[in-house]
């Protein structure tokens, strides 16, 4: 079945230190994957996408994704984490309709990070 | 350029009545979402707009849930009776199209009493 998945809950760390947030994916044909960001009481905000092309993928707020085909994976990165950071991130994946030539955007569980100052 | 917007912010109801969300997405774009989102866990997609048709809605509780976009803009998503379990955030969305981001509004946040 298609489906996008976030391993962790939460993920915590340190002020200054790299994080990564990890997300999987299961589709047909050829993926378009997104990352989002949800503060509280508020929607979702586009981070950045992978359609085709490089790998590594840059985005809002210095934060990037590594694309791996090899491993379905789509993991959000960034170098140095800041307190304001701490948010809800959500993947996402386009996956294909029966018909029509559709697809439809799903998204994961979400991952809490919490960056400790 | 404007972004999605969405009414009302917030909406208290007591189960059995009825209830409408209402969005505007952003200028030409033809694809629209509406998701909802319950406390803790991820967006699920309940319906979803080609300009004024639906490509999706397998998880759109039909006996309770309504949806339609006038003139593949603007869109209402309707709950009538609502149930306890309805208790969420409505999440409306919209892009170009089927391959390009979803910029999202800032929601409805149903309490069902």
């Amino acid at each position: 079945a298609q489906s996008v998945a976030q391993p962790e809950d939460q993920v915590n760390v340190a002020e200054g230190n790299p994080l990564t947030v990890k997300c999987t994916y299961s589709v047909s044909g050829n993926p378009y994957l997104f990352w989002y960001v949800q503060y509280p009481n508020r929607g979702l905000q586009f981070l950045l996408k992978y359609i085709t092309g490089d790998n590594l993928v840059k985005g809002s707020y210095g934060f990037e994704a590594e694309f791996n085909k090899s491993q379905t994976s789509f993991h959000l990165k960034k170098p140095s984490a800041l307190v304001s950071d701490s948010a809800l991130y959500f993947c996402a994946v386009r996956v294909d309709l029966l018909s029509g030539g559709y697809n439809k955007l799903i998204f994961g569980a979400g991952t809490r990070l919490a960056v400790h100052p | 350029e404007a972004g999605v917007a969405q009414s009302p912010r917030y909406k208290i109801i007591e189960k059995r009545q009825s209830v409408a969300f209402w969005c505007n997405p952003i200028s030409g774009h033809a694809t629209l979402y509406w998701y909802q989102q319950i406390l803790g866990q991820g967006p699920k997609l309940l319906i979803q707009f080609q300009n004024n048709g639906v490509v999706d809605d397998s998880q759109l509780p039909k006996d309770r849930f309504s949806a339609e976009r006038l003139k593949g803009v603007d869109s209402t998503l309707k709950i009538q009776p609502a149930k306890l379990e309805d208790s969420a955030v409505y999440l409306c969305a919209s892009s170009l199209g089927m391959n390009t981001e979803a910029f999202f509004g800032q929601g409805t946040r149903l309490t069902v009493v």
